[in-house]
């Protein structure tokens, strides 16, 4: 039982690359979610699925896009990355709202 | 507005003793939940306690207990007893509607010997 798993752990893109992070969760949770922490601000959250099939945006979902690919797998692309996305990216689970959230270990992303 | 505001960049306390950290929130949503997750330097979040808006007690899980003062828009976090264990980030959050969460920018304990 692993919980949640991201990957990668550590990424560096150049401006204008594309890339896109993986997270899968093998509590057979429905509800999944993508969060970014950049120092002083917390976590603040990109996108979320409330089930296999749908997802809804979150607080800063500019730049993103997201995939729910099955009830395990929730994945986050970037386009054509920007330095402002340099990051950590989290990505959490939950069987449904209200908690606990499960996270992953994080993605550590630098965009030069 | 901020959603979740948390004052206390940085808190100190004596192994052993009790320490509150400081959360309020802001919401018009008559149904929410209020969180506190702890974030060691290795970076894990972690879940600690869970308030619904409508719990009538407040939360406790072991040596956490969380203080809800609905009226005042608060959310302190106590942890008893505290060990050295418990150095680390705290984030209080709010989940508002389904799905939407948010985060305040966080406390940093550090627990002394």
């Amino acid at each position: 039982n692993a919980g949640v798993t991201q990957t990668p752990k550590f990424q560096v893109l150049k401006t204008g690359q594309s890339m896109t992070l993986q997270c899968a969760q093998d509590m057979n949770h429905n509800s999944m979610y993508w969060y970014r922490q950049d120092p002083g601000m917390g976590l603040r959250l990109i996108y979320y699925s409330a089930s296999e099939g749908t997802t809804d945006k979150g607080e800063v979902p500019n730049g993103y896009n997201v995939s729910r690919l099955n009830k395990r797998e929730f994945s986050l692309r970037l386009e054509s990355a920007a330095p402002s996305q340099t990051s950590v990216y989290f990505c959490a689970s939950s069987y449904d709202s209200p908690p606990p959230q499960y996270f992953g270990p994080g993605t550590r992303l630098t965009v030069t | 507005a901020q959603k979740i505001t948390q004052t206390q960049p940085g808190m100190f306390v004596q192994e052993k003793e009790a320490v509150t950290l400081d959360c309020t929130y802001d919401t018009s949503d008559p149904s929410y939940g209020l969180f506190w997750y702890k974030q060691p330097s290795s970076g894990e979040m972690i879940f600690l306690i869970y308030q619904g808006s409508y719990d009538q007690q407040n939360a406790t899980e072991g040596r956490y207990s969380l203080n809800f003062q609905k009226a005042r828009k608060s959310a302190n976090l106590v942890i008893s007893a505290s060990q050295l264990g418990d150095s680390a980030m705290y984030f209080c959050a709010m989940r508002e509607g389904w799905n939407q969460f948010y985060f305040g920018t966080g406390t940093s304990l550090t627990v002394i010997p």
